[in-house]
């Protein structure tokens, strides 16, 4: 079966530090994959999407890469700071399929 | 431009009772939405429609629950005779073109349902 999965429920590290999330999926084909800030209570904000013909997307602070080989894309935090916590969430919309397939989330806590 | 716009925030109901969820998507938006967010699991696809139409509803049970997205007004989700099970976050996501089209999704804050 379609499976995604994010590295750890929770994550802590400490400010100033770069923060790296992991996601893995199995049995896809995937369009292209995105990330997503989801903080208590709310609903989850865009951050950043990249295709499967693309290795690496910026933004400011952000790094995203995607190995359609390893099926994993890494989500890079640099400099991070407290405001950073939150849950971060990977969604894949499957080459063929309608919407996107989210993974249960990594909370990061980013300690002061 | 105002955001996603779900109401209401927070929805209490009674086992057996129905409960409808409404959504607005952004303006100049046509693609909707509907998620489920139970407590620590991630958020499961349940339908999506266009103005009119549902386009995919492979997500939704096949009894109890519907979704609409008429001409005029908001998106309904509509869930009949709610179960405790049904107890979750409800999020509807808007887009202005379908996901395939590599467009970022723009969510509300969500409905939490409690059955109770």
């Amino acid at each position: 079966s379609q499976k995604i999965e994010q590295n750890s429920e929770a994550l802590n590290i400490q400010e100033g530090k770069t923060a790296t999330l992991t996601c893995n999926y199995t049995n896809y084909s995937p369009a292209y994959l995105q990330w997503y800030r989801q903080d208590p209570g709310r609903g989850p904000v865009f951050l950043l999407l990249i295709r499967e013909n693309e290795k690496e997307k910026r933004k400011e602070r952000l790094k995203v890469t995607f190995d359609t080989t390893l099926k994993q894309s890494l989500f890079h935090i640099t400099a991070s700071q407290p405001a950073d916590s939150a849950t971060y969430l990977c969604a894949l919309l499957r080459t063929g399929a309608n919407n996107l397939f989210f993974g249960t989330g990594t909370r990061l806590t980013v300690i002061p | 431009n105002a955001g996603v716009m779900q109401n209401p925030r927070h929805l209490v109901r009674r086992r057996g009772q129905e409960a409808r969820l409404r959504c607005s998507p952004m303006k100049g938006h046509s693609h909707v939405y509907w998620y489920r967010q139970l407590p620590e699991e991630g958020l499961k696809f349940m339908v999506y429609l266009q103005k009119e139409n549902i386009i995919d509803e492979s997500g939704m049970p096949k009894e109890r629950f519907s979704a609409e997205f008429p001409k005029e007004g908001p998106s309904i989700l509509r869930i009949q005779q709610v179960v405790r099970g049904d107890s979750a976050a409800y999020f509807c996501a808007s887009s202005p073109l379908s996901d395939r089209q590599n467009t970022e999704a723009f969510f509300g804050q969500g409905t939490r349902l409690t059955v109770v």
